[in-house]
């Protein structure tokens, strides 16, 4: 089952912050997250593991909460260059298997200068 | 900074054609997949690929479907007779594999835009 997104869409000017949730139905073993340009790949943005670890890159973290099997990407102090589309994709088997993301339908997010 | 590369980058073809995309995913990586995603829509796994066999594949692939890893570098995805409802974007993506699934990263490749016509 996949996760569910919210919001489904953000519009933000330049410096604002923005939250993006992922939450899933099924325990989490971990959360990838990917953003998605028009017309381009998802780029790998991090990973969070079970375990509740926060993590971040650049102006960009997130944190994972294991119980409620959600995950969140905290966007601060937004550049116009973070406009695009945001995906959670979810691991919901630990083993080492060759397991595909199941991702959610995507935040789009809007940065107006 | 090593990367996925995917070929071609879009593809015209008739209905009931057969196409095969093709992917050369990183040179050290281990685990390979397609995934595919519909204009305006999110990405959808289709298929995981180690050790010369698939290992996991979604209710999307079906009998059109087929992967092959022909040589040491090319991974590809073969769609055998094309339906209208496979346009697509197509995604091929690996990882190393010294970490599990859920730990190791995926790179996405740029796609390959399919048009059935």
């Amino acid at each position: 089952q996949q996760p569910v997104q919210s919001p489904q869409a953000v519009i933000l000017r330049e410096g604002e912050d923005a939250v993006i949730n992922c939450s899933s139905s099924k325990a989490l073993y971990s959360v990838h997250w990917y953003r998605q340009k028009h017309g381009e790949a998802p780029v790998f943005l991090m990973i969070l593991l079970k375990g509740g670890e926060q993590k971040g890159h650049e102006k960009i973290s997130a944190s994972f909460n294991e119980k409620k099997q959600q995950s969140s990407l905290y966007l601060t102090a937004s550049q116009l260059s973070y406009s695009g589309t945001y995906f959670c994709g979810t691991v919901t088997y630990s083993g080492g298997g060759a397991d595909g993301l199941t991702f959610g339908k995507g935040t789009h997010l809007i940065i107006q200068p | 900074e090593p990367e996925v590369t995917q070929t071609p980058s879009h593809q015209v073809t008739q209905m009931g054609q057969e196409v095969i995309l093709r992917c050369v995913p990183i040179s050290n990586h281990l685990y390979f997949y397609w995934y595919r995603q519909i204009l305006g829509q999110k990405v959808e796994f289709l298929v995981s690929f180690y050790n010369n066999e698939i290992s996991e594949k979604s209710e999307i692939f079906d009998d059109q479907f087929s992967v092959e890893r022909p040589d040491g570098s090319n991974f590809t995805l073969k769609i055998r007779s094309t339906k209208l409802e496979d346009s697509a974007m197509y995604f091929c993506a690996s990882r190393g594999g010294l970490a599990g699934a859920s730990t190791d990263t995926q790179y996405f490749g740029p796609g390959t835009r399919l048009t059935v016509l």
